[in-house]
């Protein structure tokens, strides 16, 4: 089975510093990760996903997240942040072949603070 | 329609009493999923239909909560017997998984649990 850990519950950063949220991932399968975005009293939202090629991905709104196979890690990032980035991110993974549920990490809440 | 719909919004119920909770997903779409979210425990998986397959009910927490989904289409959650630890927002997504995993998953604006 898969799993994910993302391991900060909470981030603060302040406006226009950069950000990483971290995330790791366990599974004896090959995978596809995504990272899912929820606003504040808002559904959730497909940041970006890797499936397969570069390594680095760029989503929406400005981030980044590169696949690291070796360290089984997917961690998110930003050069930048906006208030507006405040908001609930859920890394997320799925075996790349077969009718599995996708597994979601526990979440990590980003405040940028002003 | 053009996204996931649940009803739904908000439900607040009296413990003991079933809910019935729906889910109509994005035409089209073959796979269709239920998530708890609670406070500190992110996205728990509850259950997974996929096409014509059995579903996957492997992350029920309990016998008390059951799904259907008819037609291919509409999926029903139910909580028999609700307890005060079910109070959560329910989230239902839909995907054209069509054999690839690797498509998006779209996501309802969830249903709101409460019992008191």
């Amino acid at each position: 089975a898969q799993s994910v850990t993302q391991l900060d519950s909470q981030v603060p950063v302040f406006e226009e510093a950069p950000v990483e949220l971290r995330c790791n991932y366990s599974s004896s399968v090959s995978v596809y990760l995504f990272w899912y975005v929820q606003y504040p009293n808002q559904g959730l939202q497909l940041l970006l996903k890797y499936l397969s090629g570069s390594t680095l991905v760029k989503g929406i709104n400005g981030f980044e997240a590169e696949f690291n196979k070796s360290q089984t890690s997917f961690h998110l990032r930003k050069p930048s942040v906006h208030i507006s980035d405040t908001a609930e991110y859920f890394c997320a993974v799925i075996r790349n072949s077969g009718n599995t549920p996708l597994v979601f990490g526990k979440g990590t809440r980003l405040s940028v603070i002003a | 329609g053009a996204g996931v719909s649940q009803s739904p919004s908000n439900k607040v119920t009296e413990k003991g009493k079933d809910v019935e909770l729906r889910c109509d997903p994005i035409s089209g779409h073959t796979a269709l999923y239920w998530y708890r979210q609670s406070l500190g425990q992110g996205l728990e998986f509850l259950i997974y239909f996929q096409g014509n397959s059995a579903p996957d009910k492997s992350g029920l927490p309990s016998d008390r909560f059951s799904a259907e989904r008819t037609g291919g289409s509409v999926s029903t959650l139910t909580i028999q017997r609700t307890q005060q630890e079910d109070s959560a927002v329910y989230l239902c997504a839909s995907s054209q998984q069509g054999g690839s995993p690797g498509n998006t998953i779209y996501f309802g604006e969830g249903s709101w649990l409460t019992v008191v």
